[in-house]
């Protein structure tokens, strides 16, 4: 079976860190491109940023460039979403995603971690 | 920035066909996608390329596109089928980007 599987949400404060990191199983993970998308409480969809098969390209939402940083480690069938200088409207739950091949959408996408950024 | 614009709500009864809408400038070359999301669960894609149906979304998923709209069809809509839809496709490279979303309800 495909799956993909969050952690690393939590609650912290306004200026701090946290990351996310998301297992693949099922699929030959360094096969394809990772995403993720967020969705903040009663909101829609968002995506936030997209790592190449090798890791070698990287895309950001503007809203997120400079301060979070996506990474993947194909030996452990990972990807990761370091956050840095979170903010307030950076709370939301936190998807990760597999692109469809040669695509730039996404078909699979794990359950998602919440982040909440609160004094 | 890329918008895509999708209508708040449509509702319909059990049985009868259902169609969301999405509209953006850059639908005429770039594809249209469309999500299912139940409520509290994580996304589902339904269609891909504009029109392709991934495995074991039911047939009367169907999508389709012209000009700079792009339209969700089922045919038949069942309780099931109930929850939001977002469409999504590319703005100017790279960014990538969802439509509001539209509560469909059926009953």
């Amino acid at each position: 079976e495909v799956q993909l599987v969050e952690s690393g949400g939590g609650l912290v404060q306004p200026g701090e860190s946290l990351r996310l990191s998301c297992v693949g199983s099922g699929f030959i993970f360094s096969s394809y491109w990772m995403s993720w998308v967020r969705q903040a409480p009663g909101k829609g969809l968002e995506w936030v940023a997209t790592i190449k098969r090798d890791g070698g390209e990287k895309i950001y939402v503007d809203s997120v460039k400079g301060r979070f940083t996506i990474t993947r480690d194909n030996a452990k069938n990972s990807v990761f979403l370091q956050m840095n200088s979170l903010r307030a409207e950076d709370t939301a739950v936190y998807y990760c995603a597999r692109d469809l091949v040669d695509d730039d959408a996404f078909d699979i996408w794990g359950q998602g971690t919440m982040v909440t950024v609160s004094s | 920035s890329y918008e895509l614009t999708q209508p708040p709500s449509v509702s319909v009864s059990p049985g009868q066909t259902a169609r969301i809408t999405c509209s953006g400038d850059a639908l005429p070359k770039k594809y249209a996608y469309w999500y299912h999301q139940k409520s509290g669960q994580a996304p589902v894609l339904v269609i891909y390329e504009d029109n392709k149906r991934p495995s074991g979304i039911p047939e009367r998923f169907s999508g389709s596109s012209s000009g700079t709209m792009a339209t969700l069809t089922i045919s038949g809509a069942q309780v099931e089928d109930e929850g939001d839809y977002y469409c999504y496709s590319i703005g100017s490279i790279p960014n990538r980007v969802f439509g509001r979303g539209t509560r469909l309800t059926v009953l």
